[in-house]
């Protein structure tokens, strides 16, 4: 059974720093990973999604990558602001429809 | 414009009470998600179902059962509730199709005293 694991659950950082988040799942017979955010009290907003076959995926100030073979994603947040504080989730897509979350980062970005 | 939106936002009712949470999307997508946020923030799976086949988490209790009167909605019927079932409800939509984006709700509060 897929687990998926994101380490470390919580981080702090002074704004303007570049950091990474980091996903690893043990099964990779995968369609997708994707990077979602979720703000207190609201529900999840997608990030980026990586195809299986992709290596990595920007949007902005994110980029992420994917390593199926050994199981392994990397979020990576350039200039980080206080308005990127929130929860990081990584998910990905096996078959059935069947979508596996990690246990998510709770980011803070200090002013 | 909302694109998946959930009611009711909050939920406070007795054990042993059946009770129903809705979902629509205008997003035009062809396949609805439920899934449940713990205590601990961890979200799994319930349902997922689009027109043509409806897939069951294997954990999920019968007493959780999706309804849907066409594309654009699902709604969450839940029997018999029981305090377990405290949790935040979130309902997702995408477009089938291996790699398309899950766009989720602002989720459904659930409280058993």
């Amino acid at each position: 059974k897929q687990e998926v694991t994101q380490i470390p659950a919580a981080l702090s950082v002074p704004e303007g720093e570049n950091l990474v988040l980091n996903c690893s799942f043990t099964d990779s017979a995968i369609y997708n990973l994707q990077w979602f955010r979720q703000d207190p009290g609201k529900g999840l907003t997608s990030l980026l999604l990586i195809q299986s076959s992709q290596r990595e995926q920007t949007s902005g100030r994110l980029n992420a990558s994917l390593d199926k073979s050994s199981g392994r994603s990397t979020l990576y947040i350039a200039a980080s602001q206080p308005g990127d504080s929130a929860t990081y989730l990584c998910a990905v897509r096996q078959g059935g429809n069947q979508f596996y979350f990690g246990t998510g980062t709770s980011l803070t970005v200090i002013p | 414009d909302t694109a998946v939106s959930q009611t009711p936002k909050y939920l406070v009712t007795q054990m042993g009470n059946d009770k129903s949470i809705k979902c629509e999307q205008n997003l035009g997508h062809d396949t609805m998600y439920w899934y449940k946020q713990d205590s601990k923030k961890f979200l799994k799976i319930m349902f997922s179902y689009n027109n043509k086949e409806l897939i069951i988490n294997e954990t999920v209790p019968n007493r959780f059962s999706p309804k849907s009167p066409d594309k654009a909605h699902l709604n969450l019927h839940i029997n018999s509730l029981e305090l377990g079932d405290s949790a935040v409800y979130f309902c997702a939509s995408s477009q089938s199709g291996g790699n398309q984006p899950q766009h989720f709700g602002d989720g459904t509060r659930l409280s058993i005293l």
